[in-house]
């Protein structure tokens, strides 16, 4: 019952180097997010999928790129990390009609 | 567009000691409402949540009430824990898609 996974947990990049955040959920969820956590900001939409195949910006999706690989994945990418992308990054689900997202524990990036 | 206002805190309290944690939203149409909290070094979890007006949210003694005419969902607990200390968000979703959130409030509990 492993619900929402996130790879890796902890990531340190230099400035220009690329990457790929790895979630997946094992729930069946249609809707898939990314979000990003930082000091007195909250919790920021970078970009989200609500059914396979199909992905829509968020509200900071500069810089970013997603894949909805299938049902249960959905990847973010950097693919030129800047230090303005140090964050906390969170992968969520939920069924459609549920309106209760699941999160995942959390990618910790840090851009240098 | 819809947004989300909570008090950012820090809040500290003592053990036993009352919570309120106040959050206000705008929303053009009649979302639901609800609390996640984050512990520390986790993601974020569901708390409690409310779909409609005067529903009232509650779990492991905290509650909130969704009152539509002060567009307000506030978080309290009569008596807080050690426990309890993490970081709690007030959040809002129209049609189960888009989910908005607050800034988050930090709650310390000192035994």
């Amino acid at each position: 019952n492993a619900g929402v996974t996130q790879t890796p947990k902890f990531q340190v990049l230099k400035t220009g180097q690329s990457m790929t955040l790895q979630c997946a959920q094992d729930m069946n969820h249609n809707s898939m997010y990314w979000y990003r956590q930082d000091p007195g900001m909250g919790l920021r939409l970078i970009y989200y999928s609500a059914s396979e195949g199909t992905t829509d910006k968020g509200e900071v999706p500069n810089g970013y790129n997603v894949s909805r690989l299938n049902k249960r994945e959905f990847s973010l990418r950097l693919e030129s990390a800047a230090p303005s992308q140090t964050s906390v990054y969170f992968c969520a689900s939920t069924r459609s009609g549920a309106n209760v997202l699941t999160f995942g524990a959390g990618s910790r990036l840090t851009v240098l | 567009g819809d947004s989300v206002t909570q008090m950012e805190g820090p809040v500290t309290l003592s053990e036993e000691a009352f919570l309120t944690i106040n959050c206000t939203y705008t929303a053009t149409g009649y979302p639901s409402l609800f609390w996640y909290v984050q512990y520390p070094g986790e993601g974020l979890q569901l708390l409690l949540k409310a779909t409609k007006a005067d529903d009232k949210g509650s779990n492991k003694g905290f509650e909130a009430t969704y009152r539509k005419e002060t567009t307000s969902f506030h978080l309290e607990k009569g008596s807080v824990q050690v426990s309890d200390s993490a970081v709690y968000f007030c959040a809002l979703s129209d049609y189960g898609q888009n989910f908005v959130f607050g800034p988050g409030t930090r709650l310390s509990v000192l035994p």
